[in-house]
């Protein structure tokens, strides 16, 4: 069965720092891939996608960028904080684009900007 | 205009008993899907059900089943005899066009099950 793992669960960084998030699925081969952020009792909002290797869209332009070096990899990826950017960020994989196909989520993590 | 729309921000139910969460959606398209996913505190995102647009009859798993009124625009979401368990966000979603690449999510419904 296909499995979706996302790390690290928790992170807390300060202001104008990094950020990397990892997302890896197994269990089946070119899966779409996204990557969506949520706000506090807030729905989701989509960030990035992609169809294959080294093919990205953004939805949304700000400071955060994604990549996709392996086929079942994604990292969400930012050079320089914003205290903006907290909120919770979820990874996501569907089997296609097709309107039945379902998108299956990770875990989440939590991101907290001090 | 909200492509999805959760009317409802809270919701009380006792248990075992049922509960309809409401969704209606908006779209030209004649090919869509309809999602709900449920949300527990923890964090994670888990997919319950799915109608399509051309789908003749309202889908079922298990205790969920969707009450789809495609002239309305509705896909509610109706969950029987309800458990403790069950207290989460539920979001609905809908996915428009065959090339489709995004969920649209609505704001959410909280659920919460009364012992």
């Amino acid at each position: 069965s296909q499995t979706i793992h996302q790390w690290p669960a928790t992170l807390v960084q300060p202001v104008g720092s990094p950020l990397s998030l990892e997302c890896t699925v197994e269990g089946t081969s070119n899966p779409n891939l996204y990557w969506y952020r949520q706000a506090a009792g807030r729905g989701l909002q989509l960030l990035f996608y992609s169809v294959g290797i080294g093919q990205i869209s953004s939805e949304v332009p700000q400071n955060l960028s994604a990549s996709r070096p392996q086929d079942r990899q994604f990292i969400l990826s930012s050079k320089k904080l914003l205290l903006s950017d907290s909120g919770f960020y979820l990874c996501a994989w569907s089997a296609g684009t097709g309107v039945n196909q379902p998108q299956h989520f990770g875990d989440g993590t939590r991101l907290s900007i001090l | 205009a909200q492509k999805i729309t959760q009317t409802q921000p809270g919701m009380f139910v006792q248990e075992k008993e049922a509960v309809t969460l409401d969704c209606t959606y908006d779209t030209s398209d004649p090919s869509y899907g309809l999602f709900w996913y449920k949300q527990p505190s923890s964090g994670e995102m888990i997919f319950l059900i799915y109608q399509g647009s051309y789908d003749q009859q309202n889908a079922t798993e298990g205790r969920y089943s969707l009450n789809f009124q495609k002239a309305r625009k509705s896909a509610n979401l109706v969950i029987s005899a309800s458990q403790l368990g069950d207290s989460a966000m539920y979001f609905c979603a809908m996915r428009e066009g065959e090339s489709a690449r995004q969920l649209t999510f609505g704001s959410g419904t909280q659920l919460t099950v009364l012992p």
